[in-house]
């Protein structure tokens, strides 16, 4: 059973960078077809993708925050990690890290979230 | 980008009752469509891809249908645990995968 989860800060000021991991288990991102993705939901707003990573470390990003984000793996850890720089209030939300169903263009597993609060 | 559309915003319903939710794409997108059960503080869960494929476990009461810009989820006989918002989600042009704005179901 594939399981994920994530985790990082609750609250970041403006300007500074948000750093979030996904631990995941029951698959490998070293193996070929897996991927891995980054979804937000702002409050009140409806979710959207920001990136996503594949099993040979291709990686994509959203047009509009290709130039602040970045996303990592480390498969020895069963991690993906997202770093979004000079955050602002618009990039408060919830979280999510998914499974991309493998081979497909679905996210089939998901974490439950972790929200986020960009305040000074 | 895609712009998806989801109607209603909010349905009203019961236990039993037989719902339908709707989904349109700004543009084709094929059978390439995805629809998840989101329920407050728990993971989003997929139910239906490629328009109509149910995912594992999905029981059959869950069904999808339509293509190209129209789209369709269908709970047959609704269940207390059925009371959810959901998302469809086009993956034709992909990524984004840009995702609807929702349709809550509640009571």
């Amino acid at each position: 059973q594939i399981t994920l989860k994530e985790s990082g800060p609750t609250l970041v000021k403006p300007t500074q960078t948000l750093t979030l991991t996904c631990s995941f288990s029951g698959f490998s991102l070293d193996t070929s077809g897996e991927a891995v993705a980054w979804i937000r939901q702002p409050p009140g707003k409806a979710l959207e993708w920001l990136a996503h990573i594949y099993w040979d470390n291709d990686k994509r990003y959203r047009t509009s925050l290709k130039t602040r984000l970045i996303i990592t793996k480390d498969t020895s850890k069963n991690q993906v990690v997202l770093t979004v720089t000079n955050v602002d209030p618009e990039d408060t939300g919830t979280y999510y890290c998914a499974h991309i169903k493998k081979w497909g263009r679905a996210f089939d597993f998901w974490g439950q979230g972790t929200l986020v609060t960009v305040s000074s | 980008e895609t712009v998806m559309t989801q109607s209603p915003a909010t349905l009203s319903a019961s236990p039993g009752e037989r719902v339908t939710l709707s989904c349109r794409a700004s543009q084709s997108v094929s059978s390439n469509l995805a629809w998840y059960q989101h329920k407050p503080g728990q993971a989003p869960r997929l139910l239906i891809y490629g328009a109509s494929t149910r995912a594992s476990g999905i029981p059959d009461r869950f069904s999808g249908s339509g293509s190209r810009t129209e789209f369709t989820l269908t709970i047959s006989s609704l269940q207390s645990e059925d009371f959810a918002i959901y998302y469809c989600q086009e993956n034709d042009l992909w990524p984004p995968g840009t995702f609807g704005p929702g349709t809550k179901v509640d009571f």
